[in-house]
């Protein structure tokens, strides 16, 4: 079993809607979990962290972690086709090595 | 914001030839550096992790004769791959850790661009 699962898609989404990524994890011991976007043939970009449990807010996107399921999300509203992109997440116990998962394909539709 | 530079971002290279990566901080210092690899359609998996003016820390299962690791100063380190082969063909991407990040908060890691090598 992996340490992190996430579905690979691709996930296709018109333009306007709400798009839910998620993430589970089997570690119990991972505090802090990140959320990136990546665009073909490009190095990752961070969009949100969240440390242990809860819900964090920038914008468009809101990520939230439940520890009790070892579940995370990450919500995008008012979905552009300038989202479409993979989105990964990422997670570790606080030291300096980060787990990734396989990444979700977001194909937005305008 | 902070920016990391790879060099090259593509570069073809025939089969027994070895290829240098560079990896720089632009705008911040960088004690860490992290080294790692995708392939399409798959995550990034963790090659390294790269201390200035210490041995690299290499994952389990990576060669670290192939993978040559040098992290020679505060804002470069470099990857090169010996001996390459049709199969080190990838995606290879490095992240940077600012000197002045909290401890502890590996979530202040900025990645490069990637360089795509392609071993024919």
């Amino acid at each position: 079993q992996k340490e992190v699962e996430q579905d690979p898609g691709p996930l296709s989404v018109p333009e306007g809607a709400i798009v839910s990524l998620n993430c589970t994890y089997s570690n119990s011991a991972f505090q802090y979990f990140m959320w990136y976007r990546q665009y073909s043939r490009k190095g990752p970009e961070l969009l949100m962290y969240t440390y242990s449990s809860g819900n964090k807010e920038d914008g468009r996107f809101t990520a939230q972690v439940d520890k009790s399921s070892k579940y995370i999300s990450l919500f995008i509203r008012d979905s552009q086709p300038s989202d479409s992109a993979t989105y990964l997440c990422a997670m570790n116990t606080g030291f300096q090595k980060l787990v990734f998962g396989t990444g979700t394909r977001l194909s937005g539709q305008s | 914001g902070a920016v990391v530079s790879q060099h090259p971002s593509w570069v073809i290279c025939k089969s027994g030839t070895s290829v240098k990566i560079e990896c720089r901080s632009l705008d911040f210092q960088a004690t860490t550096m992290f080294w790692y690899r995708q392939f399409p359609k798959q995550s990034l998996m963790l090659m390294a992790t790269s201390n200035e003016g210490s041995k690299a820390t290499y994952e389990q299962g990576v060669e670290k004769d192939k993978f040559l690791i040098n992290h020679a100063s505060l804002t470069l380190s470099t990857l090169t791959v010996t001996s390459a082969h049709p199969e080190d063909s990838s995606f290879y991407i490095c992240s940077a850790r600012d000197l002045n990040a909290t401890a502890g908060i590996s979530y202040e890691q900025y990645f490069g661009p990637g360089t795509r090598l392609t071993v024919t």
